[in-house]
């Protein structure tokens, strides 16, 4: 059980938009500790999608964006494609544990 | 550029020891931290924690302490992971990574490709 929140599973129509959220509390994204996104296509290693809650590392596609607010933050996939099926993870840091990062326990992206 | 290569699948029965590696290149060793990222079978990723790639000072993630050991080769720019006692629940893909920092804050930007170690009789 991570202490960040997110659904098991969504799922979209190919051109669609979807959301990823990440549900934290006040000891680590309610604190305003930044969040990072996560893919992971099958078989291979994460990949950095986006860094410090809304920035997007130079090759990564302008249809992904992040946003926080409170204890939240979350991932948007716009003009949704078959290659985004893929695992998701946001990963933030939490004062409550002496000073650690945690990952979400991350989203299971289908493409219908 | 930054690269990552891991050492290749282990198998061990229980009890017995692993050592996995990661082998930097592209970039000078000591400027980024490197982080250890556990995945087991089926399931999400977890945080380990890091070392200290000047001091060579190890910090762990509350769920791993005791039979786990981060610990480095400067002269061949090279990060360990070494976990003893192993336990059919070490089963698991580990992954290195180095942390960035930038304007965006600390984040684990490199990856390498993964290590599976699998504990079995």
């Amino acid at each position: 059980q991570s202490v960040l929140t997110q659904p098991p599973s969504v799922s979209g129509a190919p051109g669609q938009r979807v959301t990823i959220s990440c549900t934290g509390s006040s000891s680590n994204i309610g604190a305003g500790y930044v969040v990072h996104w996560y893919q992971q296509l099958p078989g291979t290693a994460p990949k950095l999608l986006i860094y410090g809650n809304s920035n997007r590392p130079s090759g990564v596609p302008d249809r992904f964006s992040g946003s926080k607010s409170g204890t939240s933050a979350s991932l948007a996939i716009t003009g949704l494609q078959a290659e985004d099926e893929a695992d998701y993870y946001c990963l933030s840091y939490d004062s409550s544990l002496s000073g650690f990062w945690v990952f979400g326990g991350g989203t299971k992206l289908t493409v219908l | 550029q930054v690269q990552l290569v891991q050492s290749g699948s282990e198998l061990k029965k229980p009890g017995a020891s692993v050592k996995v590696s990661c082998k930097a290149s592209g970039y000078t060793f000591s400027n980024y931290a490197m982080n250890w990222v556990r995945q087991a079978p089926g399931q999400g990723l977890e945080w380990m924690g890091w070392i200290n790639t000047n001091t060579g000072n190890p910090t762990y993630a509350q769920d791993f302490t005791g039979r786990f050991v981060f610990s480095l080769d400067t002269s061949v720019s090279t990060a360990y992971l070494q976990i003893s006692s192993l336990k059919a629940e070490d089963t698991a893909v580990y992954y290195c990574a180095t942390r960035y920092c930038s304007g965006g804050g600390c984040y684990l930007d490199s990856w390498g490709q993964g290590t599976l170690v699998t504990v079995s009789s």
